[in-house]
């Protein structure tokens, strides 16, 4: 069952935050952000392992809470280069696999 | 460091024609996937190899898909006969071992117009 984020869409000036939110319908075991601009790759932003770790590098962080089955993505004082679409991974049940989510555009702007 | 590498980059065939792709991921990489991503959609995952062998193929349309992974490096994906329907990117992504504990790595995808 693949994940779903909200919100679909949204539009910052730049400096302002934003929060993308990544549920599932199953217990997780981790999960995965990555960011995709425009036809280019998704690029791997950070891991959060079961056991409802934050993490955080720069001015972006998330949240792992496992008894919700949901992690949040925190993008601080967001850059122009922040634009792009964001997708979590999740990893349920021991397949080590990951099903990717419907995807959250974001966009900066000046 | 090299990164995934992908190709060709763009392919364009009529419906019921073949096509192939292929993808070299990352040196010392153990498992390598295959996704097939639509617009405006997020990666679905359609095969995913550790070393020589499959993993999960569970999504994979085996009537016209197939996949393999040579000596477990190189890895091509292979669509006959091609729908309407399978226009998309393909992205080939690696990493160190499986999913769950390890980043992916992608490359930077073929992008299939079936006409």
């Amino acid at each position: 069952q693949q994940p779903v984020q909200s919100p679909q869409a949204v539009i910052l000036r730049e400096g302002e935050d934003a929060v993308i939110n990544c549920s599932s319908s199953k217990a997780l075991y981790s999960v995965h952000w990555y960011r995709q601009k425009h036809g280019e790759a998704p690029v791997f932003l950070m891991i959060l392992l079961k056991g409802g770790e934050q993490k955080g590098h720069d001015k972006i962080s998330a949240s792992f809470n496992e008894k919700k089955q949901q992690s949040s993505l925190y993008l601080t004082a967001s850059q122009l280069s922040y634009s792009g679409t964001y997708f979590c991974g999740t990893e349920t049940g021991t397949a080590s696999k990951l099903t990717f989510g419907t995807g959250t555009r974001l966009q900066v702007t000046l | 460091e090299a990164g995934v590498a992908q190709s060709p980059r763009y392919k364009i065939i009529e419906k019921r024609q073949s096509v192939a792709f292929w993808c070299n991921p990352i040196s010392g990489h153990a498992t390598l996937y295959w996704y097939q991503q639509i617009l405006g959609q997020g990666p679905k995952l359609l095969i995913q190899f550790q070393n020589n062998g499959v993993v999960d193929d569970s999504q994979l349309p085996k009537d016209r898909f197939s996949a393999e992974r040579l000596k477990g490096v190189d890895s091509t994906l292979k669509i006959q006969p091609a729908k309407l329907e399978d226009s998309a990117v393909y992205l080939c992504a690696s990493s160190l071992d499986r999913a769950g504990r390890h980043e992916q790595y992608f490359g930077p995808g073929t992008r299939l117009t079936v006409t």
